[in-house]
């Protein structure tokens, strides 16, 4: 099967403008995660989706950062105005979705978009 | 709340040494836990997970309740084991997300 897409691989932008990646998940995976990992540290989630509602979102800067999944597939992640602070590994990840018992869980992660902000 | 600890940033062995990379987690109720791999230049992946009970590439976690504890363990550590490890854990509720160790650095000199 495919993997979880991510585009683009890199990005270098300004502080003070705004940047999108994007995420296509496996196919049939109901439930889409943005994790942000910053140099040194493990993944933090900032958004999760079922289907194309979000289902957590409590980490996530809303100030700047907005994420979308409009048709319940793929999805963006945009921050608007970026800081020093955003530069990290930008990971998305699917799985088949939550309920399907413990241990069903089918995490599987994109290669990730790597933001560089100077 | 959920917390997941690693204690050590970096970890270095010989080839053929056991090893053993630390993982404690902080969670109330009855967690899953999971250890992630990155090898250089690839992405996240699964290694294991407790409750498969399970042996990949000869290395193995028992989860400890009583020290909250997942160590990741291998009785004799080759080259290709040099990578990123993460410690992971997953509560229940409604959304089943995944919480992160900081992560440890293996690297397994010849």
């Amino acid at each position: 099967e495919a993997g979880v897409a991510q585009s683009p691989r890199y990005k270098i932008i300004e502080k003070r403008q705004s940047v999108a990646f994007w995420c296509n998940p496996i196919s049939g995976h109901a439930t889409l995660y943005w994790y942000q990992q910053i140099l040194g540290q493990g993944p933090k989630l900032l958004i999760q989706f079922q289907n194309n509602g979000v289902v957590d979102d409590s980490q996530l800067p809303k100030d700047r950062f907005s994420a979308e999944r409009l048709k319940g597939v793929d999805s963006t992640l945009k921050i608007q105005p970026a800081k020093l602070e955003d530069s990290a590994v930008y990971l998305c990840a699917s799985s088949l979705g939550p309920g399907l018992g413990r241990g069903n869980y089918g995490y599987t992660f994109g290669s990730g978009t790597r933001l560089t902000v100077v | 709340a959920q917390r997941v600890t690693q204690p050590e940033k970096l970890l270095s062995v010989f080839k053929g040494a056991p090893v053993e990379l630390k993982c404690n987690y902080s969670y109330s109720g009855s967690p899953e836990l999971f250890w992630y791999v990155q090898y250089s230049r690839q992405r996240l992946q699964l290694l294991l997970r407790h409750i498969s009970r399970e042996s990949i590439k000869g290395f193995t976690a028992d989860l400890n309740k009583g020290e909250t504890s997942f160590h990741l363990k291998k009785p004799f550590a080759q080259e290709e084991d040099s990578a990123m490890y993460y410690c992971a854990l997953r509560g229940g509720g409604s959304n089943y997300k995944l919480t992160f160790g900081k992560g440890t650095l293996l690297t397994v000199n010849p």
